[in-house]
């Protein structure tokens, strides 16, 4: 298996755009996390998918965050509009079960100018 | 909220010694994981300990667990310029069973 999937690795774009970054899971798993990563906030989950549902986005900071995973293989976060602020970096992981190993993807370093 | 907290922040050493990391946590869990982030990737799975165990090893590391002190430690022995990345532990967060990071070691290992 190729692992986890994101794309792009890097996005540098400027305030006010729109940012979409993807995620394609380790097929067969039926989690899929979100998180961001700081300096100053360390690793902050932003929400995670069972079964591609949405089960908890209490780590979205905003309204201007959204995330959807229409199959089993494909999710997406969207910041709209992005503001310097969201500048980080961006994982996605995938894992059988909840509480068990989870498979990180190599990271989206999102720039906002 | 972080439920596991990793201890020293920082930690740098030369090859060949044991490098420690310690991690703390709140409230009663099931398992507890490391994992290993070198520079500018992702995280890797080290090893998962389960609450009815009380020591784990893996190639040249050792975990083990201490569910009276809710605390945990990584041992990685005769180390290598290799290790030089951040560590950090996850511990299930209330009753959602998913894991939460702490901040994390860095460790450097001087060749």
């Amino acid at each position: 298996d190729a692992g986890v999937i994101q794309s792009p690795r890097h996005e540098v774009t400027e305030m006010g755009q729109e940012v979409t970054l993807r995620c394609k899971p380790i097929s067969g798993h039926d989690y899929l996390f979100w998180y961001r990563q700081t300096m100053m906030r360390g690793l902050e989950l932003l929400i995670y998918f069972n079964n591609n549902v949405p089960i908890d986005d209490s780590g979205m900071p905003e309204d201007r965050f959204s995330a959807k995973m229409p199959n089993a293989s494909f999710s997406t976060l969207k910041i709209q509009p992005s503001e310097p602020r969201d500048s980080a970096v961006y994982f996605c992981a995938s894992s059988s079960s909840r509480a068990d190993t989870q498979y990180f993807g190599p990271g989206t370093r999102l720039t906002v100018l | 909220s972080q439920q596991g907290e990793e201890d020293p922040q920082a930690l740098s050493i030369q090859e060949g010694e044991n490098a420690t990391m310690n991690c703390s946590y709140k409230t009663s869990i099931n398992n507890l994981q490391w994992y290993r982030q070198n520079s500018g990737r992702g995280l890797v799975h080290l090893i998962l300990i389960r609450s009815n165990e009380r020591e784990k090893h893996s190639g040249r590391l050792r975990v083990t667990l201490d569910t009276s002190k809710k605390s945990s430690s990584l041992l990685i022995t005769a180390s290598r310029a290799a290790d030089t990345a951040s560590y950090f532990c996850a511990t299930p967060s209330g009753g959602s069973y998913i894991p939460t990071f702490g901040r994390g070691t860095s460790l450097i290992v001087h060749p």
